[in-house]
């Protein structure tokens, strides 16, 4: 399986302060992907990435923001948590026309 | 736009019988790929089958078989004799076959074997 760590794996914050959820891979893929899991939703994209600094908008992009500055490293940022972005997160990542690898998830809750 | 239908939302059957989960799927492109990912009561996700949209030939793998029909825009996934071990949610997703494997997923449907 592909080397994805993602950090924290448990994460419990207040509305408005600012979360970042970071996606490490060992395997110099090139495609990185920010997910969360909602029930009755399956998993929606949030963004993904195709490169150092190239990024792109998913389906659920509102409210969210990602920056890759190393190959490995991966980081989705909400700027001012709000109750509706309590899910779970998954982070992916894959070689060019390859399938995608998930990391474990992190589970965040926003009270 | 893509999207994908598992109008299953759950299924509970008693070990050793063969179960089908069903997908659904729509989109535009010409060439796409379709993918069945198993998330077990743990929570990680992992990668079961990838195919693309010019390979129709069914696939069997052990217990698991997958029939992929253009024809009625489905790519469903058979379990031969279920095992316990084979609870889990189970989702089908559809992706570009060019750049970034975009994943659109369906809602996923929860598969229990009794004992």
């Amino acid at each position: 399986d592909a080397g994805i760590t993602q950090s924290p794996r448990h994460k419990v914050t207040e509305t408005g302060t600012p979360v970042t959820l970071r996606c490490h891979q060992t395997e110099n893929h090139r495609y990185m992907y920010w997910y969360r899991q909602d029930p009755g939703h399956g998993l929606r994209l949030i963004h993904y990435s195709y490169g150092v600094k190239d990024t792109d908008k998913g389906e659920v992009s509102d409210g969210y923001s990602v920056s890759r500055s190393k190959t490995e490293d991966f980081l989705l940022t909400l700027e001012s948590a709000t109750s509706s972005q309590t899910s779970v997160y998954f982070c992916a990542s894959g070689p060019y026309n390859q399938p995608q690898h998930f990391g474990d998830g992190t589970r965040l809750s926003i009270l | 736009a893509q999207k994908v239908t598992q109008a299953q939302t759950e299924i509970s059957v008693v070990e050793k019988e063969d179960v089908t989960l069903d997908c659904v799927y729509e989109t535009r492109d010409t060439t796409y790929y379709l993918f069945w990912y198993k998330q077990p009561p743990s929570g990680e996700l992992v990668f079961l089958i990838r195919r693309n949209s010019f390979d129709e030939q069914n696939e069997i793998s052990g217990r698991y078989s997958w029939n992929f029909q253009k024809s009625t825009s489905s790519f469903n996934f058979t379990i031969t004799a279920s095992q316990v071990v084979d609870s889990a949610v189970y989702f089908c997703a559809l992706s570009s076959f060019q750049g970034a494997q975009k994943l659109v997923f369906g809602q996923g449907t929860r598969l229990t074997i009794n004992p």
